[in-house]
């Protein structure tokens, strides 16, 4: 079955820790991206990529890193410099970045900062 | 000002009856496409239905359709025989084509919490 997965579901980080947050598609899609959900809110878009080996910051990127190294994956850290990570971390991949490309998710990971 | 205005925090609807979610968006560029993704408490989001802003018609899935009014720049889902699976958060988002390059991204609004009653 073609989709997207992502790892751990929960994660529990104590202060000052670096995580990584795992995203794996077989979609064979080009574009991947990182949103953040906090309670009540919508959908924060944190990185994305369009190809492998490159990737631009979105609209809280501070505090957070990603990789491409390929097409399959694209996993998150949250650094100890992100102020306040708990949060539910959704990734999603779309076939290219047009306005009609949609975005699929995956299943999300919780992360909770003790 | 917000893109996506969603201003139903929340909704109830009976078992079998058809439901409105509103949705409102704001943009200056020609181009663009609005979604409707579903978040049931499992946290995953849904993809439902696709309008262009181009598309001539209203869109439809299934049980799905989106009351798509261009002047008025709303985009409403409507949900018809409404069931009790179908209770979840549900977003509204918008991609923009030609906003400074700013293409690669969805703005979600802050969703509406259905629930249908039995």
């Amino acid at each position: 079955d073609g989709g997207i997965t992502q790892s751990p579901k929960y994660l529990f980080r104590k202060e000052g820790q670096n995580v990584t947050l795992s995203c794996e598609q077989n979609l064979n899609h080009d574009a991947m991206y990182w949103y953040r959900q906090d309670p009540g809110q919508g959908l924060r878009l944190i990185y994305y990529s369009q190809i492998v080996n490159d990737f631009q910051k979105g609209d809280i990127a501070e505090g957070y890193s990603v990789s491409r190294e390929k097409k399959e994956s694209f996993p998150l850290t949250v650094t100890s410099a992100q102020k306040n990570p708990t949060a539910f971390y959704l990734c999603a991949s779309s076939i290219g970045t047009g306005s009609v490309d949609t975005q699929y998710f995956g299943p999300g990971t919780r992360l909770t900062v003790l | 000002a917000q893109k996506i205005t969603q201003t139903q925090p929340g909704m109830f609807v009976q078992e079998k009856e058809a439901v409105t979610l509103d949705c409102t968006y704001d943009t200056s560029d020609p181009s663009y496409g609005l979604f409707w993704y579903k978040q049931p408490s499992s946290g995953e989001m849904i993809f439902l239905i696709y309008q262009g802003s181009y598309d001539q018609q209203n869109a439809t899935e299934g049980r799905y359709s989106l009351n798509f009014q261009k002047a008025r720049k709303s985009a409403n889902l409507v949900i018809s025989a409404s069931q009790l699976g179908d209770s979840a958060m549900y977003f509204c988002a918008m991609r923009e084509l030609h906003s400074g390059g700013s293409n690669y991204k969805l703005t979600f609004g802050k969703g509406t919490l259905l629930t249908v009653n039995p």
